[in-house]
């Protein structure tokens, strides 16, 4: 079936620092990519989203590209903030959302 | 705009007891879905209802879990009776737009969550 697979964590960072989440996904069909964001305390927030190849999703200076030749949609930001520790999950839609595990990352000042 | 909202956002009980999980979706909104999340399975689709009519209930993981939706506006997730084991915390999700057959493609709006501790 449909799956997701996301880089474990957890990931420390120092603030400014070059944030890369990888997720790479199995599917049979053609399905749409998600982001989602977990604050502390907090549920989900759809953070990016592409649902065809080679579409770009981008928010809040993160960005992912939905690669079909190497079944990747990798998140990427350039310049991260406190404020983005958060826990990321990629996700998978197909017939129903699959989620990854889920990376933990913690930004420090 | 609300958000989906879900009661209570903490929950203690013990053993045995009957535990009921509130979720009001948002407003336009035809699909919701019943997650759990826990350290060692991550987030689980539990039970997704399109138009008021459970569509998908496999994730449900044994008898003593049950879920209605009632009207577009609410649904319940019961746990009868409660074990140590379900201890996680239950999302609520809706969307729009979705048909039974479509349940994923449309974004999702996840409520903040019920934490359940069963003793």
């Amino acid at each position: 079936g449909d799956s997701v697979t996301q880089m474990e964590g957890p990931v420390t960072l120092s603030e400014e620092a070059c944030l890369t989440i990888n997720c790479t996904y199995t599917a049979t069909g053609y399905p749409s990519l998600f982001w989602y964001v977990q604050y502390p305390g907090e549920g989900l927030q759809l953070l990016l989203k592409a649902t065809k190849a080679d579409d770009k999703g981008s928010n809040k200076g993160f960005e992912a590209t939905y690669r079909k030749e190497t079944t990747s949609f990798h998140l990427e930001k350039g310049s991260v903030q406190v404020s983005d520790s958060a826990v990321y999950f990629c996700a998978l839609s197909d017939d129903r959302l699959s989620f990854g595990a889920g990376t933990t990352v913690t930004v420090r000042a | 705009d609300a958000g989906v909202i879900q009661s209570p956002r903490h929950e203690v009980t013990e053993m045995g007891q009957e535990v009921t999980l509130r979720c009001k979706p948002i407003s336009g909104h035809n699909s919701l879905f019943w997650y759990r999340q826990t350290m060692m399975r991550g987030l689980e689709l539990l039970i997704y209802f399109n138009n008021n009519v459970p569509i998908d209930d496999s994730g449900m993981p044994e008898d003593r879990f049950s879920a209605k939706m009632p009207n577009a506006s609410f649904s319940t997730l019961k746990i009868q009776p409660s074990e140590p084991r379900d201890s996680a915390v239950y999302f609520c999700a809706s969307s729009q737009g979705g048909t039974s057959g479509s349940r994923g493609k449309e974004t999702q709006y996840f409520g903040p969550g019920t934490r359940l501790l069963v003793l």
